[in-house]
């Protein structure tokens, strides 16, 4: 079993509705939860950082995690074709730990 | 803030060649550095984590002896692909990590090696 399992897709939604993306992760000890925005052939972006559970906005972004069920989300509302990219969950137990990604999930905002 | 750059974004060298890639920390001292790579459609695969000034920690099945890595200072990290072969293509990225208590790594744009 991975340690962070995420739905590769392809997700295909038109523009301006509401995306949900998420993750799933086995480790109790994993506090921080981050997701990352890839554009094709560039680096990922960070898009979002939260700390245990909650949740996190920023615009039009945002970011929920539920530490009982290891579940970790991304809302994105009105979604627009510019946020077509590969979405990256990631998280770490801290203390300078490493990064544990998901397989990262494809989605495709057409006009 | 937090910007990282690597260079070149893109290199194509013959088989038995080396290539350095260079990955810099402009605006924030990282002490420690990771480098990934990435195949096509598949998520990041940690290669290892270097810190400032010492060795680094290279992950399972990683070969050290093929992927030079010195961080020599806190704002530069280079990855040295040694008489690189075909299966060597790939993207490597690199993140960095701001100074000490923090857990977010910041990316850099990535190097598309390619080896004919």
């Amino acid at each position: 079993q991975k340690e962070v399992e995420q739905d590769p897709g392809p997700l295909s939604v038109p523009e301006g509705a509401i995306v949900s993306l998420n993750c799933t992760y086995s480790n109790s000890a994993f506090q921080y939860f981050m997701w990352y925005r890839q554009y094709s052939r560039k680096g990922p972006e960070l898009l979002m950082y939260t700390y245990s559970s909650g949740n996190k906005e920023d615009g039009r972004f945002t970011a929920q995690v539920d530490k009982s069920s290891k579940y970790i989300s991304l809302f994105i509302r009105d979604s627009q074709p510019s946020d077509s990219a590969t979405y990256l969950c990631a998280t770490t137990s801290g203390g300078y730990n490493k990064l544990i990604f998901g397989a990262g999930t494809r989605l495709a905002v057409h006009p | 803030g937090a910007v990282v750059s690597q260079h070149p974004s893109r290199v194509i060298c013959k088989s038995g060649t080396s290539v350095k890639i260079e990955c810099r920390s402009l605006d924030f001292q990282a002490t420690t550095m990771f480098w990934y790579r990435q195949f096509p459609k598949q998520s990041l695969m940690l290669m290892a984590t270097s810190n400032e000034g010492s060795k680094a920690t290279y992950e399972q099945g990683v070969e050290k002896d093929k992927f030079l890595i010195n961080h020599a200072s806190l704002t530069l990290s280079t990855l040295t692909v040694t008489s690189a072969h075909p299966e060597d293509s790939s993207f490597y990225i690199c993140s960095a990590r701001e100074g000490t208590g923090s857990d977010t790594q910041y990316f850099g744009p990535g190097t598309r090696l390619t080896v004919l």
